[in-house]
C-alpha cells in the first residue's frame, strides 16, 4: 500500500461530460503529482502542485484542470470529455526529492 | 527536453531466465535514473534508483547502473520469478533541488514469465 488514495477506482460516462478525480496524499506528502496513462501515448506527465500551489505543468489539456486544498488533496477536473480522454489517471505524491508514490489510479471510460 | 526510450515488448521468459530490459535516456543537465513495476491493477512502485554516474540500483534481485557514457540504465535480473509478471517503467528526473520531482517515463514494457 502506497498510502496514495485515488477515488473513484472506475468512472464510466458520456462524450461531452464534466467529471473529477479526487486523490489523497501520503501522509506528509506536501507534492501531488497527476498522470494520464493511455496505451498509445504511455504515462504522460499532467500538472504538478506543491503545498496548494501550482508547480509544474506538463501535457495537460486547457479542457482539464487540478487544484491542490489546504488539507492537501486533489482534484483533477476534466471537462467536455472526448472518448480519447478514456484512460488510467494516476495521482502521485512525494516529500520534496524523494521517489514518488502512485496510487492505484482511476480508470475513465468515456463512451 | 528529456525523453526516456525503453526496448519493444512484450517479453516472455521462463521461470529462472535472465532477464535483460534496455533503457537509454536524454536528458539535460545529470539526471536520476529509476524503474518502476505496475502489478496487474496496481499503480507503479519504485524498484529502483541511481542519482549519478557509475551508481548501481538494487532490489529484490534486479539490478541496474547509471552509464553516463551510454546514457544507458538497462534493468537486469539473473533468475525471474512468475511473480515478477508486471509491466517495467524506465524514468529519469532532473530537477534537483526543491520539490520538482517531475518524472520523465519511457512506454513500458510487458514481462510475462512462464512457469
Amino acid at each position: 500500500d502506497s498510502g496514495v488514495t485515488q477515488t473513484p477506482k472506475h468512472l464510466i460516462t458520456a462524450t461531452g461530460q464534466r467529471v473529477t478525480l479526487r486523490c489523497s496524499p501520503r501522509s506528509g506528502d506536501l507534492s501531488v503529482y497527476w498522470y494520464q496513462q493511455s496505451l498509445d501515448q504511455g504515462l504522460q506527465f499532467l500538472i504538478q502542485y506543491y503545498n496548494g500551489e501550482e508547480r509544474a505543468k506538463g501535457n495537460i489539456l486547457e479542457r482539464f484542470s487540478a487544484q491542490q486544498f489546504p488539507d492537501l488533496h486533489s482534484e483533477l477536473n476534466l471537462s467536455s470529455l472526448e472518448l480519447g480522454d478514456s484512460a488510467l489517471y494516476f495521482c502521485a505524491s512525494s516529500l520534496l526529492n524523494s521517489p514518488l508514490h502512485f496510487g492505484n489510479g482511476t480508470r475513465l471510460t468515456v463512451t | 527536453g528529456n525523453s526516456v526510450t525503453q526496448m519493444e515488448g512484450p517479453v516472455t521468459l521462463s521461470e529462472e531466465a535472465f532477464l535483460t530490459i534496455n533503457c537509454t535516456y536524454t536528458a539535460t543537465g545529470y539526471p536520476s535514473l529509476f524503474w518502476y513495476v505496475q502489478y496487474p491493477g496496481e499503480g507503479l512502485q519504485l524498484l529502483l534508483k541511481a542519482t549519478k554516474a557509475d551508481d548501481k540500483g538494487s532490489n529484490k534481485g534486479f539490478e541496474a547502473t547509471y552509464r553516463k557514457e551510454t546514457t544507458s540504465f538497462h534493468l537486469e535480473k539473473g533468475s525471474v520469478q512468475v511473480s515478477d509478471s508486471a509491466v517495467y517503467f524506465c524514468a529519469l528526473s532532473t530537477e534537483s533541488s526543491g520539490a520538482n520531482s517531475k518524472l520523465t517515463f519511457g512506454k513500458g514494457i510487458t514481462l510475462s514469465v512462464r512457469p
